[in-house]
């Protein structure tokens, strides 16, 4: 009965691989969020999307790319992993108008 | 940059005192400000919310004072309890169609028994 499920909870990789982090709400909202949380807790905005439609997408590598199937997913892929790319990712949804957002639990990727 | 700033980092009260945290922005288009409660190996949760209509919102031991002229909002933890221990983050975001929150740094919050 998870809200917003994200999938590894744990991610350790090694530099230069490719990974992909999932997403899923069954909360019928329809925007999704990725955010990143640095080791300071300090937590930025990455990706939005409302309806499988990109709307935010700040200053990140083009490394990241979001893949949103349908409105109730929202995966994350990263090519070539760099060490800065350590960090706790979340997902988070919302309704369309409403910005308090329900969060994902995080997954923690570690690149070593 | 920061769009809004949070203090303190970190703070300790005792079991059933006033917890205080303060939060100021810039961007006066700011028109929704949460704020979000996070546990040790979990994501954000929304606590509260205010507009900027309101001087005051209260949900049970958690008020939010705002004082728009300012460009500040708190967040004070009434009769805190070991249970509230966990970051509090400040957010603030504008626009009906803008779908992105700008969050404050955090405060680590420890309530000692």
């Amino acid at each position: 009965d998870t809200a917003v499920s994200q999938t590894p909870k744990y991610l350790v990789t090694q530099m230069g691989n490719d990974k992909s982090i999932k997403c899923e709400q069954n909360l019928g909202h329809d925007t999704m969020y990725w955010y990143k949380q640095d080791s300071k807790k300090f937590l930025k905005i990455m990706f939005s999307y409302n309806n499988k439609e990109l709307i935010i997408n700040e200053t990140v590598p083009n490394r990241f790319s979001p893949k949103s199937p349908d409105k109730a997913h929202l995966n994350l892929h990263i090519n070539s992993l760099e060490l800065g790319d350590s960090a706790v990712y979340f997902c988070a949804s919302s309704p369309t108008g409403f910005r308090g957002y329900t969060f994902g639990s995080g997954t923690r990727l570690t690149v070593v | 940059q920061q769009q809004v700033k949070q203090s303190p980092q970190s703070l300790i009260v005792q079991k059933g005192g006033i917890s205080i945290i303060n939060c100021a922005y810039e961007n006066t288009a700011f028109d929704y400000f949460p704020w979000y409660q996070q546990f040790p190996g979990k994501g954000p949760a929304l606590l509260i919310a205010i507009r900027p209509d309101v001087s005051e919102k209260k949900e049970g031991r958690f008020t939010i004072s705002f004082n728009k002229s300012a460009k500040q909002f708190s967040l004070h933890i009434m009769d805190s309890q070991p249970g509230d221990s966990a970051t509090y983050f400040c957010a603030a975001s504008f626009g009906s169609n803008d779908y992105k929150l700008s969050f404050g740094a955090g405060t680590t919050v420890t309530v000692r028994a």
